[in-house]
C-alpha cells in the first residue's frame, strides 16, 4: 500500500527558531500533498495544498510568510514554522494523494514550542 | 457556506454495530470518505464513496445519498481496537479542497 512518511516525528524548539518538517511518499508519486494542523481533541484543519513545482494554496487565516511550503519533487513537501511560538505548538500531519482519491496520511509530527 | 455535522461521540458495546451519521453542506460535492484516527496517531483511510449506495469493506460499510446530503458509517463485530474517531470528510472539486468533519469518538465497552 502507499506509505507517507514525515520527519521529525517530534520536535521541541525554543520560541523563536525555525522548524522544517519534512514529508515522503515512499512507493509512489504525490503530484499534490496537503498539510493539517490538529490541536488536541480537535478535527484535522487543512493548512495548504502543494503542488509539485508550483507555490502552494494557503487556507485563509493561515501566514504564507510563517508556514512556508516547498514541494520540489513528486515525492517530497516541506513545510517550515518560520519564528515558532508557543501558539504554533500542535500536531502537524501532511497526507499525499496517488491519483484515486484516496489521501495517504504520515505518522504526523508533534511540535512542542517552548 | 459549507458544514459537515457528526455526533461528537458515540458508545457501543465489543461486537454490537454502531453507525455513525453525517450531514453535510457544500457546493460542488465530488464524494464522501472516512477516516479513522487513534489517539496520538494520523488518520487512516476507511472508505470512499463517489456514487449513491453502500461501500463495503469487511466488517466496515459506507453509505452515501446525494439528494439527501447525508452518509454513514456502519462498524459491524465491534472490537475493542475500534475505539477511535471517525472522521467524515467531503471532497469538492471545484478547488480539490477536502473538509474534515468534527469527528466522532467512538467508545467501547466489554
Amino acid at each position: 500500500g502507499a506509505v507517507v512518511s514525515q520527519h521529525p516525528s517530534w520536535v521541541i524548539c525554543k520560541s523563536g527558531t525555525s522548524v522544517k518538517i519534512e514529508c515522503r511518499s515512499l512507493d509512489f508519486q504525490a503530484t499534490t500533498m496537503f498539510w493539517y494542523r490538529q490541536f488536541p481533541k480537535q478535527s484535522l484543519m487543512l493548512m495548504a495544498t502543494s503542488n509539485e513545482g508550483s507555490k502552494a494554496t494557503y487556507e485563509q487565516g493561515v501566514e504564507k510568510d510563517k508556514f512556508l511550503i516547498n514541494h520540489a519533487s513528486l515525492t517530497l513537501s516541506t513545510l517550515t514554522v518560520t519564528s515558532a511560538h508557543p501558539e504554533d505548538s500542535s500536531f502537524y500531519i501532511c497526507s499525499a494523494e496517488d491519483g484515486t482519491d484516496t489521501q495517504y496520511f504520515g505518522p504526523g509530527t508533534r511540535l512542542t514550542v517552548l | 457556506g459549507q458544514s459537515l455535522e457528526q455526533p461528537s461521540e458515540v458508545t457501543a458495546v465489543e461486537g454490537a454495530i454502531v453507525q455513525i451519521n453525517c450531514t453535510y453542506q457544500t457546493s460542488g460535492f465530488y464524494g464522501l470518505s472516512w477516516y479513522q484516527q487513534h489517539d496520538g496517531g494520523a488518520p487512516t483511510f476507511l472508505s470512499y464513496n463517489g456514487l449513491d449506495g453502500l461501500e463495503e469493506t469487511g466488517r466496515f460499510s459506507s453509505f452515501l445519498s446525494r439528494s439527501d446530503s447525508y452518509g454513514y458509517l456502519l462498524l459491524q463485530e465491534l472490537q475493542m481496537k475500534d475505539s477511535a474517531s471517525y472522521f467524515c470528510v467531503i471532497a469538492r472539486n471545484r478547488d480539490d479542497k477536502i473538509i474534515f468533519g468534527k469527528g466522532t469518538r467512538l467508545h467501547i465497552l466489554p
